[in-house]
């Protein structure tokens, strides 16, 4: 079964703070996504990784930072955490094929005060 | 730039009752794409449903439907008959078939009710 593993899955940060949020897989996957998810609005990719220790930009990264230090795992950092911030952030991985399918993570609501 | 306009929910509907969630969407920037509905359950991640690469086709899953219409750049989910375990947040995406990895667009997601 593949599994994703996010954390944590809750967090209120403050304005201004860094925020690290966490991805785990054990797909054996050479793929793995950010999204963010705001109210309302469908799931908008803020960072891609295709290969450890390599990221690309997605459709909105500005503000955010990732790391990709091994297969199974890549991380979001919001270096200063701005109240726009606050959204639902989804973690995926996949094969890399495009019609292969994408196995998300349960999630981490964000909130920033 | 692509897009995907869905069923805003939240939708209600009785159990055994049928269901229709409506799924349009733009391929400005992709020749062929792929079209896809992701179901996010209470407390878990997203998970495919079903998806249907071929204008024209039909996929289904778990008693789900969906049929891919170019003319109409429609990809609309029914199913005949809910079930209350039904009760979930349902995606529609379009992907890029050309591309070199799975960059999904997503719709705003359809939350459904299902009552007992």
């Amino acid at each position: 079964e593949a599994a994703v593993t996010q954390s944590p899955r809750s967090k209120v940060a403050v304005t201004g703070g860094k925020v690290t949020l966490s991805c785990h897989q054990t797909n054996n996957h050479d793929y793995m996504y950010w999204y963010r998810q705001d109210t309302g609005h469908g799931l908008r990719l803020i960072h891609y990784s295709y290969v450890a220790d390599s990221t690309e930009k997605g459709d909105i990264p500005d503000g955010y930072k990732a790391s990709r230090p091994s297969q199974e795992n890549f991380s979001l950092i919001l270096e200063l955490a701005s109240l726009s911030q606050t959204a639902v952030y989804f973690c995926a991985s996949s094969d890399g094929d495009s019609q292969n399918t994408l196995y998300f993570g349960a999630g981490t609501r964000l909130s920033v005060l | 730039g692509d897009s995907v306009t869905q069923t805003e929910g939240p939708v209600t509907v009785s159990e055994s009752e049928s269901l229709i969630i409506n799924c349009t969407y733009s391929a400005t920037s992709i020749a062929y794409p792929n079209l896809f509905w992701y179901v996010r359950y209470p407390g878990e991640g997203l998970q495919l449903l079903l998806k249907v690469i071929t204008a024209g086709q039909k996929g289904s899953s778990r008693g789900f439907e969906a049929t891919y219409n170019k003319e109409t750049t429609s990809f609309h989910l029914q199913k005949a008959s809910v079930q209350e375990s039904d009760s979930a947040v349902y995606y529609c995406a379009l992907g890029d078939l050309a591309g070199s990895f799975n960059k999904l667009t997503f719709g705003a997601g359809t939350r459904l009710a299902v009552c007992p």
